[in-house]
């Protein structure tokens, strides 16, 4: 399977600022996703990065929180807006093709303090 | 409201021994039923994996056991090993394809003492 690289690897941030993460993958993919890990929580899903138009988001997240770009098959960012203690999470990034199962990312560990 | 259940959360297993780790779904619709291994510091790494069709699947010493009629499944290691300390998650979705969006349980931590 394909190798994703996400930057950072975690961050401290102040509440109110954002943080936008970036997501490599070494070979084109089809499809690529952001989750959200919270501590003691399953991961969740945040939206579907599609290339060349508006990500899909799942229940409860909107895009003025959550803005994500795509501009490439191999490429894909996440940008949490307005931070607050509540956003520390990991935020993983996910790929593969149409017809393979999904791989992640390393993740992004975020504090906002 | 939480579609798969996994338990126990946490669990403490001796060298050698048999780790179970038992997960439940609510959503007939599911099709793929996918266990994940995370190491602190790193992404979920697929494990192994099963479709309902079959009751059980062996990968090495990891083994899925499938109940389509309870909606359970479960991951047995076998010989648990040092090496396998970490967070498991099962998850389900309704394909196996990428673009499926997966459903996970909370996670159970295993620690396997030497």
């Amino acid at each position: 399977s394909a190798v994703i690289s996400q930057k950072p690897s975690r961050d401290i941030c102040q509440r109110g600022t954002s943080l936008t993460i970036q997501c490599q993958v070494d070979s084109q993919v089809t499809m690529m996703f952001w989750y959200r890990q919270q501590p003691g929580q399953s991961l969740t899903l945040i939206a579907t990065a599609n290339q060349g138009s508006e990500a899909t988001y799942e229940s409860g997240f909107v895009i003025d929180k959550f803005p994500i770009s795509r501009p490439n098959l191999t490429f894909s960012t996440l940008t949490v807006s307005n931070m607050s203690p509540e956003d520390s999470s990991i935020y993983l990034c996910s790929g593969g093709q149409t017809n393979t199962e999904a791989f992640f990312g390393q993740g992004t560990r975020l504090t906002v303090v | 409201q939480q579609q798969v259940k996994q338990s126990p959360q946490s669990l403490i297993v001796q060298k050698g021994g048999i780790s179970i780790i038992n997960c439940a779904y609510e959503n007939t619709a599911f099709d793929y039923f996918p266990w994940y291994q995370q190491f602190p510091g790193k992404g979920p790494a697929l494990l192994i994996a099963i479709r309902p069709d079959v009751s059980e699947k062996k990968e090495g010493r990891f083994t899925i056991s499938f109940n389509k009629s309870a909606k359970q499944f479960s991951l047995h290691i076998m010989d648990s090993q040092p090496g396998d300390s970490a967070t498991y998650f099962c998850a389900a979705s309704k394909s196996f394809q990428a673009g499926t969006a997966l459903i996970f349980g909370k996670g159970t931590t295993l620690s396997v003492s030497s």
